[in-house]
């Protein structure tokens, strides 16, 4: 069936530090739209970023995701991780279902 | 951006009890979206509909009846709750036309006893 993996359920990184959140997936429908969501403690999620072009760098807030339908990978990176980045991350991917398909979430720990 | 609300915010129930959830979305987007959030699973699609009168499957819907009133409006049923039913409940809607971002509301907490 369909998925989205993220590898690490928890991430732990310092302050000023690179961090990579991995997300692979594997779908067999055609995918239209690949997405970030953050959810702060005690929020709902929000979309970071989103693309839907292969090898294309996208940005926002500091981070960036560049599409490789080669690997099927979708990997969140940022060059300095900031203590505000501390949150849930999902990776999502959808198509011509409408249906968003998530993993499981990446908890990012920021420490100073 | 799309507006999306919920209530109530919180809810207390017991085994065996009748609870609705309530979603608005004031953006007039065609889909709309139930999710679970429970540690360890990440968010799990239960229904959603595209829209007045629809209703599809999603992942986990066994316990949950919805509806969709409106193009605004859309509920979730649980008739005879479980404290497997406790949980964390989000709602969200997507414009369904060119766009595929989907946009939450603040969820509902609840918790069957």
């Amino acid at each position: 069936g369909d998925s989205v993996t993220q590898t690490e359920g928890l991430v732990t990184v310092t302050e000023g530090l690179p961090v990579k959140l991995n997300c692979t997936y594997q779908t067999t429908y055609l995918t239209i739209a690949f997405f970030w969501y953050v959810q702060y403690l005690n929020e709902a999620p929000q979309v970071l970023l989103r693309s839907s072009t292969d090898n294309k760098r996208t940005e926002h807030q500091g981070f960036h995701a560049t599409l490789h339908k080669s690997s099927s990978s979708f990997h969140l990176q940022k060059s300095s991780a900031q203590l505000s980045d501390s949150a849930l991350y999902y990776c999502g991917v959808t198509g011509n279902t409408r249906k968003l398909i998530f993993g499981l979430g990446t908890t990012l720990q920021v420490q100073p | 951006e799309a507006a999306v609300t919920q209530s109530p915010r919180n809810k207390v129930t017991v085994t065996g009890g009748n609870v609705t959830l309530s979603c608005r979305q004031t953006n007039s987007h065609n889909y709309m979206y139930w999710y679970r959030q429970d540690t360890g699973h990440g968010l799990r699609l239960i229904h959603y509909s595209y829209g007045a009168g629809n209703l599809q499957i999603g992942d986990v819907p066994d316990g949950y009846k919805a509806t969709r009133t409106t193009q605004e409006d859309f509920f979730l049923l649980l008739e005879l709750a479980s404290p497997s039913q406790t949980s964390l409940y989000f709602c969200a809607s997507s414009p369904g036309t060119g766009a595929y971002e989907q946009y939450f509301g603040p969820g509902t907490r609840l918790t069957v006893l």
